[in-house]
This record gives C-alpha cells, structure tokens and sequence, in this order.
C-alpha cells in the first residue's frame, strides 16, 4: 500500500545551522502538510500546502520556515537558522479526494530533529 | 477556538478488560473526527474516523469509537484489551470546509495494558 516516505529519519545540526527535512507524499495526492512534536507534547500543525502554494500556516511556522515542492514528487521543509527550540519530530503527511473520504490524512514516520 | 482535549494522561487497564479513551471536542459546525495511534518510535498510524452516518465507528485493530454530537465526545473503544495495545493515542479534528484544513489533535493519551 503506498505510504508517506520522510528522510532523514533523524537530523543532528548545530544552532544557526539551516536543515531540509524531505518527505515524498503519496503519489496523485493534492494536499500537503508539516507537522511537530515536541518530545513529550502534543502533535502541532505547522503549514498546509495546495496547488503550489502555502494554503495555511500556523504561528510557529514563521519566517525561518519554508516549504517548497521542487519537483512534483517531493515536499520539502527548510529550517533557515535552526534554535534549539527546533528539536522536534517532524511529521509530513498528504491527503487527496482521490484517496477515500477528504479529510484523512496519511502521516510519514518523521524526521527527529535534534539541535545542539 | 477549535480544540480538542483528551482528559487522562494515563490509562492502565488489564489484558481482556474493555477500554476506553476519553476525548471531546470543541469546534463549529461538524468536524471530521479522528483517532490515530503513535507506537515509541514511531509515526502516526491513522486507525479510525468519522464522517457522517452511524455513530458507532469501527477501525484497525479491533478499535471503535462513538461520536455523540450533544456531548461533543469521540471516545475511543476496544472490547477486550490486549498488550500489543499499550501506546500513546491522539484524538484529533478536522474542519469540513476546505480540503487542506489543518488536523487539531489532543495532547495524547498513554494506554498501557498490563498482563
């Protein structure tokens, strides 16, 4: 069954360091999303991505944050100058009409941030 | 504000007991409703929804959940527990309006089943 895919599994960066965390979506899907967990917290929504463009973002997702799909496979989150409050789990998932029901969302497995 | 809350950090129940997962919800209109489960180390494994229709639910793993509109709640629910079980779960949300709507989750529950 096809699945979200996310490289690297885990990232270990310096602070000020920028970072790319890569996800390939589902293939035909339309919708694109990052995700964070802090360690011991809840799942936050970070950005929403539709048609080439940002549909929605959330106050965290500021702009040291960028999200690009370079090549109509992969989706990319770019950190430019990582804090230590960064470290995270970064969850990418995607969602299409063509895929079940709207609204469900099939998450990857992460990328655990780590910044020292 | 949409939100979504989960009011036990912690349920412990005996292989072969029932279980239960609290959540409610606050949010306008009718949202999608969601359950995923998170086993350690891992990503989110997506196990059941609501869209409309019946209110009792049926997902992976044996899992069900009943959405109660006057009470806002979506608890989640498994006859008979088993170890296997024993993982952090999210209830979560979506709004019905636009089709990149932003999941909400809860805080997570930890289920641990014990032998």
């Amino acid at each position: 069954e096809p699945e979200v895919t996310q490289t690297p599994s885990h990232q270990v960066t310096q602070m000020g360091q920028e970072v790319i965390l890569r996800c390939v979506p589902i293939s035909n899907h339309l919708y694109f999303y990052w995700y964070r967990q802090i360690l011991g917290q809840k799942v936050e929504f970070l950005v929403s991505f539709y048609n080439n463009e940002i549909s929605e973002k959330s106050e965290i997702f500021d702009d040291q944050f960028s999200v690009e799909r370079p090549d109509g496979s992969n989706f990319t989150l770019k950190i430019r100058s990582t804090k230590l409050e960064d470290s995270a789990m970064y969850f990418c998932a995607s969602s299409g009409e063509n895929r079940g029901p709207v609204g469900e969302q099939f998450f990857g497995p992460g990328t655990r941030l780590t910044v020292l | 504000a949409q939100s979504v809350a989960q009011p036990e950090d912690q349920v412990n129940v005996a292989e072969g007991n029932p279980l239960t997962v609290k959540c409610t919800y606050s949010v306008s209109g009718n949202p999608y409703l969601f359950w995923y489960v998170q086993y350690p180390n891992r990503g989110l494994q997506f196990l059941l929804k609501y869209i409309t229709g019946d209110n009792l639910v049926k997902g992976s793993y044996g899992f069900e959940a009943e959405f109660n509109k006057s009470q806002t709640s979506f608890h989640l629910k498994k006859p008979s527990a088993l170890v296997s079980d024993s993982a952090l779960y999210f209830c979560a949300v979506r709004d019905r309006g636009s089709s990149a709507s932003k999941i909400i989750f809860g805080s997570g529950t930890r289920l641990s089943i014990r032998p």
